[in-house]
Formats: C-alpha cells, sequence, structure tokens
C-alpha cells in the first residue's frame, strides 16, 4: 500500500533563516506531488505541484521554494523565512489528476 | 480558472440531527468531486468523492448529491456523533490539462451531545 511521509512534525524557526520540509511517498511510482500550507483556521492554499521529476509549478509567488530531485521526494524550501511564513504545511500525493489527494501528517511551522 | 463556494462556514448541531454542507463550482467542465474531513490539529482526510457521471453516492451515514446542471454538489451527514465535529472541505477538479483541485474554504461542523 502506498504511504507519505512528511517531517518534521513540527518546527520553530527564527525570522530571516532558511527552511527544509521533505516528503516522501511509498508504494507508487511517478506520482503527482502538492505542497499546500494553512493558516490558523484557514484554507488551504496550493503553493507548488509537481506531475514529474524536475517539474515544478508554483501557485503562489513568495519566497518560497519546491524541487523534486527524486520520484517520490518533494522539498519545500526558503532561503529566509518571514513571519507571514509561519502555518501549518502540508504535502499531497495523487496517483493523477484524476483521483483525490492523500495528505501527509504536516509540519506545524513557527516563524519567531 | 475553476472557483468553488462552501457554505455554512460555521454549522452547529445536536447529536442525531443531519447536517448538510453545500458547494457551487464555476467550472462547467469540472468532473470530480472529493469531500475532506480535518479533525483539530490533523491533516485533511478524504471521506467521499463523486465523479460527474453520477448524481448520488452514499457511504454509511454519509451522503453526496451533485447536480450538473446547477453547478452545485453537496455533503449529507445523518445521525451525527460528537466525532463528528470537525471541518469539512469541498473541492472540484476541472478536466483540463495539469488542473489542480480547487477546495473551499471549508465548514466546520460541531456537534453537541
Amino acid at each position: 500500500s502506498q504511504t507519505i511521509h512528511q517531517w518534521p512534525a513540527t518546527l520553530v524557526q527564527p525570522v530571516g533563516s532558511p527552511l527544509s520540509l521533505e516528503c516522501t511517498v511509498e508504494g507508487t511510482s511517478n506520482p503527482n506531488l502538492y505542497w499546500y500550507r494553512q493558516a490558523a483556521g484557514r484554507g488551504l492554499q496550493l503553493l507548488f505541484y509537481s506531475v514529474g521529476i524536475g517539474q515544478i509549478s508554483s501557485e503562489v509567488p513568495q519566497n518560497l521554494s519546491a524541487s523534486r530531485p527524486q520520484d517520490r521526494q518533494f522539498i519545500l524550501s526558503s532561503k529566509k523565512l518571514l513571519l507571514s511564513d509561519s502555518g501549518f504545511y502540508l504535502c499531497a500525493w495523487s496517483v493523477n489528476r484524476d483521483y483525490g489527494y492523500t495528505f501527509g501528517s504536516g509540519t506545524r511551522l513557527t516563524v519567531v | 480558472g475553476e472557483n468553488v463556494e462552501q457554505h455554512p462556514s460555521t454549522l452547529s448541531v445536536q447529536e442525531g440531527d443531519s447536517a448538510v454542507i453545500k458547494c457551487t463550482y464555476s467550472d462547467s467542465a469540472s468532473n470530480y468531486f472529493p469531500w475532506y474531513k480535518q479533525e483539530l490539529g490533523k491533516r485533511p482526510q478524504l471521506i467521499i468523492d463523486i465523479r460527474s457521471n453520477v448524481g448520488e453516492k452514499k457511504d454509511q451515514r454519509i451522503a453526496v448529491t451533485l447536480n450538473k446542471t446547477a453547478k452545485h454538489f453537496s455533503l449529507h451527514i445523518t445521525e451525527t456523533q460528537p466525532e463528528d465535529s470537525a471541518v469539512y472541505f469541498c473541492a472540484a477538479l476541472p478536466n483540463s490539462g495539469y488542473s489542480t483541485l480547487t477546495f473551499g474554504k471549508g465548514t466546520m461542523l460541531l456537534v453537541s451531545p
């Protein structure tokens, strides 16, 4: 069966520090991968999605970037965090675009 | 692009009552409509979905209905229980290119014992 792993679960980082969040999927190949952010009490904001290695689509211009160095690995990065980057970051995968997404357990990021 | 409106934003019911959450979408080409449940501090989890070639789908106490003509779909929860308390998100997927799910803004359902 397929599983999605996301880490770390919680992170407290100072303003201006770098960020790296990692997500991996097991039990499938060539999944569609997604990064979402959820501010406290708010909806799901799509940040990036990828349909293959090295292919990244950005939905929201900001100081975040994403990379897909391997088929089942998706990384979210920032060179310098802002206070507004605080939130609940969720990685998700789908078999292809015609199926629902399965979300990882999320990373709660607090920028101080 | 697709736009999904979800109502109400908050819904309070007594245990045992029914709850209905409604969503409308703008892109008539959308053909897949999932519903997610997110408990406090947890990940969203898919609870039921429906495709455009079906008008209704049921899974125990939950059901989803789709009206393609009116471009709206609804989640129905019967015999609500306190553990149904969560935020529910609807979503729509346009049938075009590399489109992604567009989510509604969520409904917080509170079920009082």
